[in-house]
């Protein structure tokens, strides 16, 4: 079946650090990517998306690669801050289908 | 509305209980989702509607669970006969229509607890 997993469940960086957190994912038929952050007690908030005709995609502070080849996805945070602690998944999706997410990583933000 | 609006924020009932759970989606999303969130895990796909298409089931884990929507606005997933193992965060989320790069935003969620 398909399957979206993390490499590292807790990451703990400095502030001011920058942070990778990764994503492998196993359906090659995957055309549309997201990552979503999740604080304590809250719903999902979307962070940036990429479709698979691109490998890379910035936002502000953040920047999401693709690698359609390894089917590999990170997402970069620039100058972590205390409040980007919370827990990140990946999701990916086929066709128009269901979104299916990974396990989640936690960043812990270190003052 | 703004956002995609859950109720209850937070239910307790008695194993063996029925319950509803309410989700509105955003006003124009034709997409709607629900999926499932145990305590320190990643989210489980449990349905979803794309207009007046027949749902995606698939992610529904027994006969217990089931959900409705009309046309292109409020949707409840019911659980019946309630076990413990049904305590988790319910989240609903919608998106303008089904489809890759569209943006699939989410509510609050409605966190169970069933005793």
């Amino acid at each position: 079946g398909e399957n979206v997993g993390l490499h590292l469940p807790t990451l703990s960086v400095q502030e001011g650090d920058n942070s990778i957190i990764n994503c492998a994912y196993s359906n090659s038929a995957s055309d549309y990517f997201i990552w979503y952050k999740q604080e304590s007690g809250k719903g999902p908030q979307f962070i940036i998306d990429i479709r698979s005709n691109m490998d890379k995609r910035q936002g502000q502070r953040v920047t999401v690669l693709l690698n359609k080849t390894v089917k590999h996805l990170s997402l970069q945070i620039a100058a972590t801050q205390p409040g980007d602690s919370a827990v990140y998944f990946c999701a990916t999706s086929a066709y128009g289908n269901k979104l299916v997410f990974g396990a989640g990583t936690i960043l812990r933000v270190k003052s | 509305g703004a956002g995609v609006s859950q109720s209850p924020s937070n239910k307790v009932t008695e194993k063996g209980k029925d319950v509803e759970l309410r989700c509105d989606p955003i006003s124009g999303h034709t997409a709607l989702y629900w999926y499932r969130q145990r305590l320190g895990q990643g989210l489980e796909f449990l349905i979803y509607f794309q207009g007046n298409s027949a749902p995606d089931k698939s992610g529904l884990p027994s006969d217990r669970f089931s959900a409705e929507r009309t046309g292109e606005s409020v949707s409840t997933l019911t659980i019946q006969r309630t076990q413990q193992e049904d305590s988790a965060v319910y989240l609903c989320a919608s998106s303008l229509i089904a489809g890759s790069g569209n943006t699939i935003y989410f509510g609050e969620g409605s966190w169970l607890t069933v005793v």
